[in-house]
């Protein structure tokens, strides 16, 4: 197992609500990203953060947002929850740059109904 | 989109024979990973070959990249029961600075 921690493990949403999702990163990690992972698909990459701030975004709306604190935590908000929003989320620190592999927490799988 | 292809998408064997997954992605990287999934768990890093690289070895796993093909395969020898997990590739593009893209997976069975 790696160092990464998720919470909630699990987590069920009416649509139109609002989420949030944690992460903790391995020791030493200064960088976390986020994906999300529709079922049967592979993960698709949200953002990255660096520093506390965005370094990066993927293909998603703006009611995705995330923060990253000090200690290289971070959290992933979603607003306005659309039933297309139901997948596993997973949370990956790594150094900065290019070339290093991603490790990966156990995921948020999130409901919305 | 999806960066990565892999193929098969699924792939059954027996205990003990060879498994190898292939993985085909469009543009120029900087380095190509495969994962493991169990259960749409987390992922596990398995390997990562770097874009001047053509092949690589970790345990029982064998990693090659052609560049000019835009083509890498991952072999699995001697495979367990408990290799039995969904694989992706993922490609780190030139100047992503790791944020990767993953393709759809390959489904692997093995059989006892």
């Amino acid at each position: 197992e790696t160092g990464v921690t998720q919470s909630p493990t699990h987590l069920i949403k009416t649509r139109g609500q609002q989420v949030t999702l944690r992460c903790s990163s391995q020791s030493g990690h200064n960088t976390v990203s986020w994906y999300q992972q529709a079922l049967g698909q592979g993960p698709q990459f949200i953002f990255q953060y660096y520093r506390e701030e965005e370094n990066g975004r993927g293909n998603f709306p703006p009611r995705f947002s995330g923060l990253q604190f000090p200690n290289y935590s971070s959290e992933l908000n979603v607003n306005a929850l659309e039933l297309d929003d139901s997948a596993l989320y997973l949370c990956a620190s790594s150094p900065i740059g290019q070339g290093y592999e991603q490790y990966f927490g156990p995921g948020t799988r999130l409901t919305v109904t | 989109s999806q960066q990565g292809e892999e193929d098969p998408q699924a792939l059954s064997i027996q205990e003990g024979e060879n498994a190898t997954m292939n993985c085909s992605y469009k543009t120029s990287i900087n380095n190509l990973q495969w994962y493991r999934q169990n259960s749409g768990r987390g992922l596990v890093h398995l390997i990562l070959i770097r874009s001047n690289e053509r092949e690589k070895h970790s345990g029982r796993l064998r990693v090659t990249l052609d560049t000019s093909k835009k083509s890498s395969s991952l072999l699995i020898t001697a495979s367990r029961a408990a290799d039995t997990a969904s694989y992706f590739c993922a490609t780190d593009l030139t100047g992503a600075n790791s944020k990767l893209t993953f393709g759809k997976g390959i489904t692997l069975s093995v059989r006892p």
